[in-house]
């Protein structure tokens, strides 16, 4: 089944902590992309990657961190999470940025 | 800075009639504009997509268009059943491969 999958799904921690929330697919996509999405402003970009060792900044960069060393896997790291960073975090892919994004279920992230 | 607007948080229609939910957008030149539907707790599901030198889409009881000029896309939901409550989301796609999501409109349809 094609699908993009995200762990944990759920994440509660406290400020400073590291961690790192994986995301998969298996469709062969080359972009792939981490969303936060908070009430009232719907989704925003984290960062993109057009394809393996080529990422990029989207709108909300700031306090993560993420790499694409192979094409299926793009991990989304917060070296110092802070209560700020509390929110819905989804990952998607998609075959470019001009194709549609299959999303993943997402994480849910709480940050004390 | 780029802006993008869905025309109302909530849209409450009755079952058979049409939905119609609006994306408005201002200091953007979009290659491309994609709609989807959210299900709560749930990753959005694309829909539909269309380029900036189209002007509608169609897709069994969905349609949108998308007028460069008004800067502003349109999205129908025709024959509109209580299974077609969610939220649905735009988003504006340019040649630099960011994405831009607006906000959503969360649309209830009464039986």
């Amino acid at each position: 089944e094609a699908q993009v999958t995200q762990n944990p799904r759920y994440l509660i921690t406290v400020t400073g902590k590291k961690l790192t929330v994986t995301c998969s697919q298996n469709m062969n996509h080359e972009y792939m992309s981490w969303y936060r999405q908070d009430p009232g402003l719907g989704l925003r970009q984290i960062y993109y990657s057009m394809n393996v060792e080529v990422t990029d900044k989207g709108d909300v960069p700031e306090g993560y961190k993420v790499s694409r060393k192979e094409k299926r896997n793009f991990p989304l790291i917060l070296e110092s999470p802070s209560p700020n960073q509390t929110s819905l975090y989804f990952c998607a892919s998609s075959l470019t940025s001009y194709y549609e994004q299959y999303f993943g279920p997402g994480t849910r992230l709480t940050v004390t | 800075s780029q802006k993008i607007e869905q025309n109302s948080e909530a849209l409450n229609i009755q079952e058979g009639k049409t939905a119609t939910l609006t994306c408005n957008y201002t200091n953007y030149s979009p290659a491309y504009l994609q709609w989807y539907r959210q299900d709560p707790g749930r990753g959005p599901v694309f829909l539909l997509l269309i380029r900036e030198n189209e002007k509608e889409k169609r897709k069994e009881r969905l349609k949108v268009t998308f007028d460069t000029t008004l800067k502003q896309s349109l999205f129908h939901i025709t024959a509109s059943q209580p299974a077609d409550s969610a939220t649905y989301l735009c988003a504006l796609g340019s040649n630099d491969y960011k994405l831009s999501f607006g906000a959503g409109t969360t649309v209830t349809v009464r039986a």
